[in-house]
């Protein structure tokens, strides 16, 4: 099993540019989600989804979009990137009552 | 809104010896999760132990264990015959057991490992 599997590793973007992190589990996990590392700060709930089609946001949902089509794959959208977005991105999932696989992480820098 | 603090942003432990890391939150629900993460060099982030607040007992992960004080709030990581591979960032984290979907976490602590 790859557990789950988020591309790219490493991204540059230039201000204004749009992009999609991606997010795979082979794990059949009901529950994703989508958070930013930032120093000093942990990791901040972006959006999650408790299964196929049904998404909410988290505490710093602006500036990103997520659709859930099918239960393996949970795409986090940068509408426009912004500075203030340069952070480590980290998709996680998991079954219920279970803690949280997560991926490796995408750092992001916006310039 | 449920919070979680860490109040000690580095400790340093000698190998073989024990060190504790502390972490106390807020909630006002009766049920609900403890985590806690740990974060090598490689940003990985690696379940450590969790811990369900119905349980009286502390979990306990072979050199890892959890003292649960929930009427104190707390939930501090007891690492034992510490190793060279333990340092890395720790992070607790909470998680409603209604809302499990959401993890609330600490702002983390930077553990090192002297030889």
């Amino acid at each position: 099993n790859a557990g789950v599997t988020q591309t790219p590793k490493f991204q540059v973007l230039k201000t204004g540019q749009s992009m999609t992190l991606q997010c795979a589990q082979d794990m059949n996990h009901e529950y994703m989600s989508w958070y930013r590392q930032d120093p000093g700060m942990g990791l901040r709930l972006i959006h999650y989804s408790v299964g196929a089609g049904i998404t909410d946001q988290g505490e710093v949902p602006n500036g990103y979009n997520v659709s859930r089509s099918t239960t393996e794959d949970f795409p986090l959208r940068l509408l426009s990137a912004a500075p203030s977005q340069t952070s480590v991105y980290f998709c996680a999932s998991k079954r219920s009552f279970y803690g949280y696989t997560f991926g490796s992480g995408t750092r992001l820098t916006v310039v | 809104a449920q919070t979680v603090t860490q109040s000690q942003p580095e400790m340093s432990v000698q190998e073989a010896e024990t060190v504790t890391l502390s972490c106390t939150y807020d909630t006002s629900e009766s049920d609900y999760y403890l985590f806690w993460y740990k974060q090598p060099p490689s940003r990985q982030m690696i379940l450590v132990i969790r811990q369900e607040a119905y349980k009286q007992q502390n979990a306990t992960e072979n050199r890892f264990s959890v003292n649960f004080q929930k009427a104190a709030k707390s939930f501090s990581l007891k690492i034992s015959d510490s190793q060279l591979g333990d340092a890395a960032m720790y992070f607790c984290a909470y998680a409603n057991q209604g809302g499990s979907e959401k993890l609330v976490f600490g702002k983390g602590t930077k553990l090192t490992v002297n030889p």
